[in-house]
Parts: C-alpha cells; sequence; structure tokens
C-alpha cells in the first residue's frame, strides 16, 4: 500500500484563488520532504525541500511567496499556491525521505492544478 | 551541474518484446548514485534500482536487468519479455553522494506495452 498520502489527487481552481496541497508519511516519521512540480511530458523539477520545524529551502527560480510550503509535523508538509494563475497548472508531486537502517525516498501520487 | 538524459521519449512493444531504456548521465562528481523509477498512470513514483558510482556491477532483478559503464556513463535499464503492465514512464535519476535531495531526473521515458 501506498505509504505517502497525497491530497488532493485533483483541483480546479479560479485564477486568483489559493489551493493547498496535503503529503502525509504513513506509519513512518519523516523529517525532510521534498516538492516536485512536472509538466506533461517534461522531468520533475525539485521546487524545494520542506524540513520539519524549519523553514523551507526553495531552488532557484521558485517564489517562495508563491508556493507557501509549511511542515509543521513529522508527518505533513503543505504545499499552498497562493494566488493562483493559470501559469501554475501543473502537476505536483511530493516526496518523503524515510532514515531507518538504510535511506529510503517515497513519493505521493500526486496532484493536478488546473487554474482557470 | 548534472544532467541526466534519456533521448526515447516514448517507445511502443508487444508483448513478450524485451525492450532497452535508455539513460545517459553527465556529472563531475566520482560519489554519485544511479536511480529508475515507475511512474505509472495512478502518478506516484515507484523505486526500482539504486546503484552507486562505484558498483559497476550488472543487476538483474526479475525481468529487469541494469547495466551500468562508467565508460559511456549510461546506466540503461532493459525490460525481458514485457507485459502490459509494465507501461509507464521511466525515469532515471542522478543524485550527488547519497542525498536525495539533490536528485536530477531526466525527462523520462514512456513505455506502451501492447496486447
Amino acid at each position: 500500500g501506498a505509504v505517502v498520502s497525497q491530497h488532493p489527487s485533483r483541483v480546479i481552481c479560479k485564477s486568483g484563488t489559493s489551493v493547498k496541497i496535503e503529503c502525509r508519511s504513513l506509519d513512518f516519521q519523516a523529517t525532510t520532504m521534498f516538492w516536485y512540480r512536472q509538466f506533461p511530458k517534461q522531468s520533475l523539477m525539485l521546487m524545494a525541500t520542506s524540513n520539519e520545524g524549519s523553514k523551507a529551502t526553495y531552488e532557484q527560480g521558485v517564489e517562495k511567496d508563491k508556493f507557501l510550503i509549511n511542515h509543521a509535523s513529522l508527518t505533513l508538509s503543505t504545499l499552498t499556491v497562493t494566488s493562483a494563475h493559470p501559469e501554475d497548472s501543473s502537476f505536483y508531486i511530493c516526496s518523503a525521505r524515510q532514515l531507518l537502517w538504510e535511506e529510503k525516498l517515497f513519493f505521493g501520487s500526486g496532484t493536478q492544478l488546473s487554474v482557470l | 551541474a548534472q544532467k541526466v538524459t534519456q533521448a526515447q521519449t516514448e517507445i511502443s512493444v508487444v508483448e513478450k518484446e524485451d525492450v532497452t531504456l535508455d539513460c545517459v548521465y553527465e556529472t563531475r562528481d566520482t560519489t554519485y548514485y544511479l536511480f529508475w523509477y515507475k511512474q505509472p498512470p495512478s502518478g506516484e513514483l515507484v523505486f526500482l534500482i539504486r546503484r552507486n558510482s562505484f558498483d559497476e556491477q550488472n543487476e538483474i532483478s526479475g525481468r529487469y536487468s541494469w547495466n551500468f559503464q562508467k565508460s559511456t556513463s549510461s546506466f540503461n535499464f532493459t525490460i525481458t519479455a514485457s507485459q502490459v503492465v509494465d507501461s509507464a514512464v521511466y525515469f532515471c535519476a542522478l543524485s550527488l553522494n547519497s542525498g536525495y535531495s539533490t536528485l536530477t531526473f531526466g525527462k523520462g521515458t514512456m513505455l506502451l506495452v501492447s496486447p
């Protein structure tokens, strides 16, 4: 079964509204989660690294005020797309890093965001 | 900077055919990890393999096999006797050291296996 739950799987919103996407690690604590953006037939591009209890680290070119990331607990990170515009329409996918005897990375099933 | 190239955008095969997905990478670091992930239509990425730069042994796991050649900076993935359930987008990725935070993905290869 899935070890990372991402919700919602699909969202349609009007331009100017904000959308929140949740990423939960199931059955394990994830001090680090990652948020990616994927355009059709393109690669996954890392947007930011979310660390529990501290500010997220954003990749170059990603607007931190537009893509708000909150990692308030060891099992939950949220990505809020603020004042969404049509160009923000994309597939967003999160991943959570599990650190036990070896490091593993588990991905969520993604969120398709469509901004009208 | 790291780069991963998957030159094949889309491959179509008929069930039971063997298929090889190519991956070529670029990095100046001597320590790195290579990955393959599968992305089925449901969206989530499924981990297939991680190989470090010091281990050039080929690996076989069931119908899957991987050929790592540092001389050509390639990490190719072969599916033997393909099945319809293998239809997905396959991503090759590279990270420095062991950190997943530095994952650089290729653009992916869409594999379509028809009955």
